[in-house]
């Protein structure tokens, strides 16, 4: 495809299930980040990867988020034992090299924990 | 800390009436300053980055400029679909990356 693309767009959890969100980068996209954005607020950065190695975890929120790309392409964010406070919307981006800035997102996968 | 603030949280214009939108920042290692816009349901859409303070950049109606502090979006005769949230966003370096910290965002509503 031509942008990125995130699956599934809307996810409900029931408080302590696992859940994982898929991302697919734009092809040859070497960098990937994920960005949580709750209601009215402005995306967070959670993490980084270049290729398939994830040089910054410095905001995921705890041990329960845990996220990889294998192959250095598709990503998958996981939440274990989901809490209300995790429900928001996650954002993928990805940019082509590490010196390029611009980065393009995805449309999101929207979270709600009952 | 790192921070990004942008004013005001919430703007409605009538179609024509040409304004700007605020944002400060407050970061270490700043690489570029980013404006993103997004609309209910979809992931931002990059519209500038701008480098370096006097650095000006051009967008049909939309034009952003850079200070050692602040940035402006302004929007000249805006349209209904115009009508969106702008974010705000410093690219600082990480691990080889370039992580985004955003603003809260200026939620945008044009009316005929």
């Amino acid at each position: 495809g031509a942008g990125v693309s995130q699956s599934p767009r809307y996810k409900v959890a029931k408080r302590g299930q696992d859940v994982a969100l898929r991302c697919d980068p734009i092809s040859g996209h070497v960098s990937l980040f994920w960005y949580q954005q709750a209601l009215g607020q402005g995306p967070e950065f959670l993490t980084y990867f270049q290729n398939e190695a994830q040089l910054d975890k410095s905001g995921l929120p705890s041990d329960r988020f845990f996220a990889e790309r294998p192959e250095g392409s598709v990503s998958t964010l996981k939440i274990q034992r989901t809490q209300q406070e995790d429900s928001a919307v996650y954002l993928c981006a990805s940019s082509l090299l590490p010196s390029k800035d611009e980065q393009f997102f995805g449309p999101g996968t929207r979270l709600t924990v009952l | 800390e790192d921070q990004v603030t942008q004013s005001p949280e919430a703007l409605r214009l009538q179609e024509g009436e040409s304004s700007s939108l605020n944002c400060s920042y407050t970061v270490s290692g700043l690489r570029g300053l980013f404006w993103y816009r997004q609309d209910p349901g979809k992931g931002p859409e990059f519209l500038f980055t701008l480098y370096s303070a006097g650095e000006e950049k051009e967008k049909e109606r939309l034009k952003a400029t850079l200070t050692k502090k602040e940035s402006f979006l302004h929007i000249t005769a805006p349209k209904p679909e115009d009508s969106a949230t702008y974010l705000c966003a410093a690219s600082i370096l990480t691990g080889g990356g370039n992580k985004l910290t955003f603003g809260t965002g200026t939620q945008l509503k044009v009316e005929l």
